[in-house]
């Protein structure tokens, strides 16, 4: 019943492949954003959506990119993967009101070895 | 630019020890909401609080207490007589009301109660 769902949970992948990160959610929100969480850093915004198709970067987006071509789907690429992008992947929902809060997934840990 | 700073890294606690955390923000904006989530060693994120800003007063909810002041940019959280389930990483967060309603995150704050 969360509304959020994130696949894989866990994935290891060698360096200079492509992964890609699905998120899904049966909440209709508009907005759609994908985080990474590090030691030291807290989470910090890659890329997110305010609508089918529409997308703009966050602090972190070298190196990553995302697609969504349906309200229910954000897609987040890493086109080469490299041992920097090895973090938690957090994705998140929200109706575009912060005082309705925003709904987090469970998390993708993924290891660039 | 919109920034939340958690100065402290790690607190250590004793179990019925209460612990304070502290929050800084910056934001240009008058109208924001502060959040405060607390992520178990299980890795989820827990929503706590929500404030927004024209809403300063503060709130007790059983162990936890909530002080926001818009004079010194702070949203500090308190736990009365922590436990060990309290052992957490917790998160203040930053978001405007407007701009796509991005969230910023703190560093976090690591709270390790022994027992």
């Amino acid at each position: 019943d969360a509304g959020i769902t994130q696949s894989p949970r866990h994935k290891v992948t060698e360096t200079g492949t492509p992964v890609t990160l699905r998120c899904h959610q049966t909440e209709n929100h508009r907005y759609m954003y994908w985080y990474r969480q590090d030691p030291g850093h807290g989470l910090r915004l890659i890329h997110y959506s305010y609508g089918v198709k529409d997308t703009d970067k966050g602090e972190v987006s070298d190196g990553y990119s995302v697609s969504r071509s349906k309200t229910e789907d954000f897609l987040l690429t890493l086109e080469s993967a490299t041992s920097s992008q090895t973090s938690v992947y957090f994705c998140a929902i929200s109706e575009g009101r912060p005082n309705y809060g925003y709904t987090f997934g469970s998390g993708t840990r993924l290891t660039v070895v | 630019a919109q920034k939340v700073t958690q100065a402290q890294t790690e607190i250590s606690v004793v179990e019925k020890e209460d612990v304070t955390l502290d929050c800084v923000y910056e934001t240009r904006d008058t109208t924001y909401y502060l959040f405060w989530y607390k992520q178990p060693p299980s890795g989820e994120l827990v929503f706590l609080i929500r404030r927004n800003s024209f809403d300063e007063q503060n709130e007790i909810s059983g162990r936890y207490s909530w002080n926001f002041q818009k004079s010194t940019s702070s949203f500090n959280f308190t736990i009365t007589a922590s436990q060990v389930v309290d052992s957490a990483v917790y998160f203040c967060a930053l978001s405007e009301a407007r701009g796509d309603y991005k969230l910023s995150f703190g560093a976090g704050t690591t709270v390790t109660v022994r027992a």
